[in-house]
């Protein structure tokens, strides 16, 4: 069975500066893995996926991450900050059986 | 493309009725959905995957008899909270996976559900 931690609950940032959100996935199989964002009461917005093409993703607003298969990560990152980047992100990880498992989210904080 | 919708947004009811909640996959086909359940402050849990025309599948723990879920057509899926209890509040949200696409699902906006 496949699954995701996410290394830190809470992360704040100032806006400008880089922005790292820690996952680390297992996984029997290859898997797809997925970065989600959540802004409060909305639904989830896909930032960008990895499905075994290039190891770094490129995804909206900035982001990108990069699948380490020798350290099982799958780390967000962006350069620099904005406000509106306050939400809660979602690491996934997916089987072939189509079978997504959440991280438990990482809260990201921006402050002026 | 590959549009969830779900309805309502948000629900208020009384202990002991049943609340009916929609997804629809608006532009594309969906031979799988799923339906997951979000605590406040919590990460995602999915409660049960349904293929249309079959009997869905839930996980260990999620009580069938209470969350009945019906994927009557290849754009809709039902799920129906029967007695709802003030333990039921939750925001819930369904996915979709495209019919030919693997390892991605697409989510609605999401349901709050609060029970009084």
């Amino acid at each position: 069975a496949q699954s995701v931690t996410q290394l830190d609950s809470h992360v704040s940032v100032s806006e400008g500066t880089p922005v790292l959100l820690r996952c680390n996935y297992s996984s029997s199989y290859s898997p797809s893995l997925f970065w989600y964002v959540q802004h409060p009461n909305k639904g989830l917005q896909l930032l960008l996926k990895y499905t075994s093409a290039a190891t770094l993703v490129k995804g909206i607003n900035g982001f990108e991450a990069e699948f380490k298969k020798s350290e099982t990560s799958f780390h967000l990152t962006k350069p620099s900050a904005h406000m509106s980047d306050a939400a809660e992100y979602f690491c996934v990880v997916s089987d072939r059986n189509n079978d997504m498992r959440f991280g438990a989210g990482t809260r990201l904080t921006v402050k002026p | 493309g590959a549009v969830v919708s779900q309805h309502p947004s948000w629900v208020i009811c009384k202990s002991g009725t049943s609340v009916k909640i929609e997804c629809r996959s608006l532009d594309f086909q969906a031979t799988t959905m799923f339906w997951y359940r979000q605590f406040p402050k919590q990460s995602l849990m999915l409660m049960a995957t349904s293929n249309e025309g079959s009997k869905a599948t839930y996980e260990q723990g999620v009580e069938k008899d209470k969350f009945l879920i019906n994927h009557a057509s290849l754009t809709l899926s039902t799920l129906t909270v029967t007695s709802a209890h003030p333990e039921d509040s939750s925001f819930y949200i369904c996915s979709a996976s495209l019919a030919g696409v693997y390892n991605e699902q697409f989510f609605g906006p999401g349901t709050r559900l609060t029970v009084l």
